[in-house]
């Protein structure tokens, strides 16, 4: 089973508009964290926002929030007033505890295209 | 402070040549990590460094092996490169915050 499901490998947007980029994951750790990160097309990693298994409030990191349904299993990036300049790869990522180390498992990534 | 440094930046070999892929990270960090990054699959575990003097294996270790030779340092070296290397690969150092990671900027790696 994959641990990290990102079922959006593409997505358009309206610049100015609101996006949300979709992350299931799968995990029997209670303790675990969630990360996306982003990927322009220059390659490098970029880390934009964090949630642990047991924030009660959904982070929010500038025009980044991540929308944590516990019960579901998801973890929704949304990314609010979108500028030309978001255009680029999305990962979402988990952390959990694994084998004796903490694990971390990416997702296959959504490519998001900003349209002015 | 510049972070986690990756050389080269880009490599072509020779299926059968071997080659070193270097990582250093200033940031006193002790997991350090490298993946693989291939289209359509994310990016995958090769080898972890959980501390200095320890390495484990992750996901996709065959083909590859590592040396963690100090707390900054952890190496990825190809023995005997083959076309299904052909991939980037990133070096990753953990220990942020909220435990994120810190990635280099990638080597893009091509085996002919």
């Amino acid at each position: 089973a994959q641990k990290i499901t990102q079922t959006q490998p593409g997505m358009f947007v309206q610049e100015k508009e609101a996006v949300t980029l979709d992350c299931t994951y799968d995990t029997s750790d209670p303790s675990y964290g969630l990360f996306w990160y982003k990927q322009p097309s220059s390659g490098e990693m970029i880390f934009l926002i964090y949630q642990g298994s047991y924030d009660q409030q959904n982070a929010t990191e500038g025009r980044y929030s991540l929308n944590f349904q516990k019960a579901r299993k998801s973890a929704n990036l949304v990314i609010s007033a979108s500028q030309l300049g978001d255009s680029a790869m999305y990962f979402c990522a988990m952390r959990e505890l694994s084998g004796g180390y903490q694990k971390v498992t990416f997702g296959t990534g959504t490519k998001l295209q900003v349209i002015p | 402070n510049a972070g986690v440094t990756q050389t080269p930046k880009f490599q072509v070999l020779k299926t059968g040549q071997s080659m070193t892929l270097q990582c250093a990270q200033d940031m006193n960090h002790n997991s350090m990590y490298w993946y693989r990054q291939d289209p359509g699959m994310g990016l995958r575990l090769i080898y972890y460094s959980a501390s200095e003097g320890t390495t484990d294996k992750g996901e996709v270790p065959n083909g590859y092996n590592v040396s963690r030779l100090n707390k900054r340092e952890f190496s990825l070296r190809l023995e005997s490169a083959a076309p299904s290397q052909t991939s980037v690969y990133f070096c990753a150092s953990r220990e942020g915050v909220y435990n994120e990671q810190f990635f280099g900027p990638g080597t893009r790696l091509t085996v002919l």
